[in-house]
């Protein structure tokens, strides 16, 4: 089955403790990234990456790394997080870059819900 | 820059017809969206339409484009409670890669 697994649904952690969110996908699809939800505001993306060892900020950035050393896998790190960083993680994949919908289509994972006391 | 609008709340009865509007900023968007998200899930893509495009139907769903004012909506006829989630307009950015820009999302509640 086409899916985007991310791992885990719920974390609850401190301040300063250092996490990982997986994100694993298993479409040999070229394009992930890594969304945040928060009420009224959307989905804001956070860092995207178009293939293996090519990742790029989105539009918030700050306080979060990713890499992409297989095409499968994009982890979203949390080197310190903070309360701010509280929300729903998504992790997201399509086929590749433009060339319509067929290629722009995103498969979403179930969400991570992460609490940062 | 790019921006996406959409109303944050929507009641509808059971068996009415919804319409979900979205207003757009980026005019040289190839594509635009609508995801739907369930409780507790991911956003799943229920229906796009292409710019050159006025509308769009499939089954209970049509996407309406007014691309002079940049106005979507998102209409589902015999509306039912199954169809209570959030919906998401979306545009594509046209800035050369995979990008989406998303509104904040409509929270339709289906009564009976």
């Amino acid at each position: 089955e086409a899916q985007v697994t991310q791992n885990p649904r719920y974390l609850i952690t401190v301040t300063g403790k250092k996490l990982t969110v997986t994100c694993s996908q298993n479409m040999n699809h070229e394009y992930m990234s890594w969304y945040r939800q928060d009420p009224g505001l959307g989905l804001r993306q956070i860092y995207y990456s178009m293939n293996v060892e090519v990742t790029d900020k989105g539009d918030v950035p700050e306080g979060y790394k990713v890499s992409r050393k297989e095409k499968r896998n994009f982890p979203l790190i949390l080197e310190s997080p903070s309360p701010n960083q509280t929300s729903l993680y998504f992790c997201a994949s399509s086929r590749g870059q433009g060339g319509g919908a067929t290629n722009e289509k995103l498969f979403f994972g179930s969400g991570t819900q992460l609490s940062v006391l | 820059g790019e921006d996406v609008e959409q109303s944050l709340f929507l009641s509808v009865r059971e068996g009415d017809s919804s319409v979900i509007n979205c207003t757009y900023t980026d005019s040289s968007s190839t594509y635009l969206y609508w995801y739907k998200q369930e409780p507790g899930a991911g956003l799943q893509l229920l229906t796009y339409i292409f710019s050159n495009m006025d509308m769009k139907q499939d089954q209970r769903l049509t996407v309406l484009l007014n691309k002079k004012d940049k106005h979507l909506s998102l209409r589902i006829a015999d509306t039912q409670t199954g169809d209570s989630a959030i919906y998401f307009c979306a545009e594509s950015f046209s800035g050369g890669y995979n990008k989406l820009i998303f509104g904040a999302g409509t929270r339709l509640a289906v009564h009976p």
